[in-house]
Formats: structure tokens, sequence, C-alpha cells
């Protein structure tokens, strides 16, 4: 079993880039793949970013995902920050052992 | 359009069952893996469960092991988890989510678990 830090909370002014990182505990960061979920209040999360880089279809390239294996973490990068990126987002990823989801958890980000 | 609902929450009291269920409509239900997600109140999202498509084989959180039961029936479109000896600890939004090949690309809307005397 592994674990997904993320950090608490990050904030940032409308128009800048903010990124968020999601740092494994063990086993390689490239062993299995990352997603990005973003949660609005009172809403069910929706993918932004999956297998560490692919934005869904609807997702603006405003969001862009990385796996750095010198550090075993992943990123989560959104430019041009709007205000209504305001929300909650999780990593994820799976343990291998038993096909289980591992979630981050999670990282408030503020934009002001 | 792919369809989760989420029903059978409610208030139970320590050491009582729940069963919810997770109605799918929009997709070959039979062809994806299905998993449970919960998150408590002000809190972060939590796996609990999954199963593979044919309903073969299953996974649980330590959390939940040996109390929880994940199942599905194909021909109703319909997944399922059956929860004994709940804890106050359980109290949660439980969110059934398809996986499209690792990521859970559709979630429901949640049902709410509340477990209290």
């Amino acid at each position: 079993n592994f674990m997904l830090t993320q950090p608490h909370s990050v904030s940032e002014s409308p128009g800048k880039t903010v990124t968020i990182s999601c740092t494994r505990s063990s086993g390689s960061i490239a062993s299995n793949y990352v997603q990005w979920y973003q949660q609005r209040p009172g809403s069910s999360p929706t993918t932004v970013i999956y297998e560490d880089n692919q934005r869904p279809s609807g997702v603006p390239d405003r969001f862009s995902g990385s796996i750095d294996s010198s550090s075993n973490s992943a990123s989560l990068t959104i430019s041009g920050l709007k205000t209504e990126d305001e929300a909650d987002y999780y990593c994820q990823s799976y343990d291998s052992s038993n096909h289980g989801g591992v979630f981050g958890g999670g990282t408030k980000l503020t934009v002001l | 359009e792919v369809q989760l609902v989420e029903s059978g929450g409610g208030l139970v009291q320590p050491g009582g069952s729940l069963r919810l269920s997770c109605a799918a409509s929009g997709f070959t239900f039979s062809s994806y893996w299905m998993h449970w997600v919960r998150q408590a109140p002000g809190k972060g999202l939590v796996w609990v469960s999954r199963i593979n498509s044919d309903g073969s084989s299953t996974s649980y959180a330590d959390s939940v092991k040996g109390r929880f039961t994940i199942s599905r029936d194909n021909a109703k479109n319909t997944l399922y988890l059956q929860m004994n000896s709940l804890r106050a600890e359980d109290t949660a939004v439980y969110y059934c989510a398809r996986v499209r090949r690792v990521d859970f690309d559709y979630w429901g809307q949640g049902t709410l678990v509340t477990v209290s005397s």
C-alpha cells in the first residue's frame, strides 16, 4: 500500500499559474497512471487529467499534468487562472496489488 | 447519456446494516469495472471498493474489509454495496463511479449514509 500526499491548500490570483503536487509515499510514481479530479462544492468530482497528462474532451488546455520520477510526484498545473477554477482537486492512482484506488487528501484551490 | 443514480442511504444506528444501490443507464454496464468511493462531511475522497465487469473479482479498503460487500447484477444494470456492522466513521456520502481505463469518468450524485444513535 502507498499514500498520495497533497498540500492542503493553495491560492493564487486570477490570470496566474498554480501547480498542485501529489507525492507518492512508496513505489514509483511512474508505475501506475495518475489522474486528477476537480470537485466544486455540492457536486460530484469530474476528471481534469487522466493517464498522467491526458485531458478529457471539454477540459481547457489551461490544465496540464505531469510526473517527476526524481521527486516521485505528480503535478497538476493550471495556467491563466479563472475564478471558476476555485475548487478542491484530488490526485488518484491505483494499487496494482488489488486494483484498488488511492486518493490524495485533496487540495483546496482559492483564486483571489 | 451515461447516468449513475445511487439510492439506499439514510440514518442507521451503530452496528446496523444498509444496502446501497447504483442504477446505471446509457452505457453497456456489463463491460465496465465499477467502484464505490466515499466522502465524509467536509473531508476528502476515499476509495471503498471495486468490482470487475462480470463480478468475479472484488477488492476492499482495509477500513471496510469484512464488513462491506460489493456486488452487481448485470441483468438489472445495478451495482450494490451491502454495509454491515456500521460505525460512526462510516458516515459519508457514497458515490458509485465507472472506470473508463484508469480514471473514474462518470460519478453518481452520491447518497448520504449517517451512522448515529
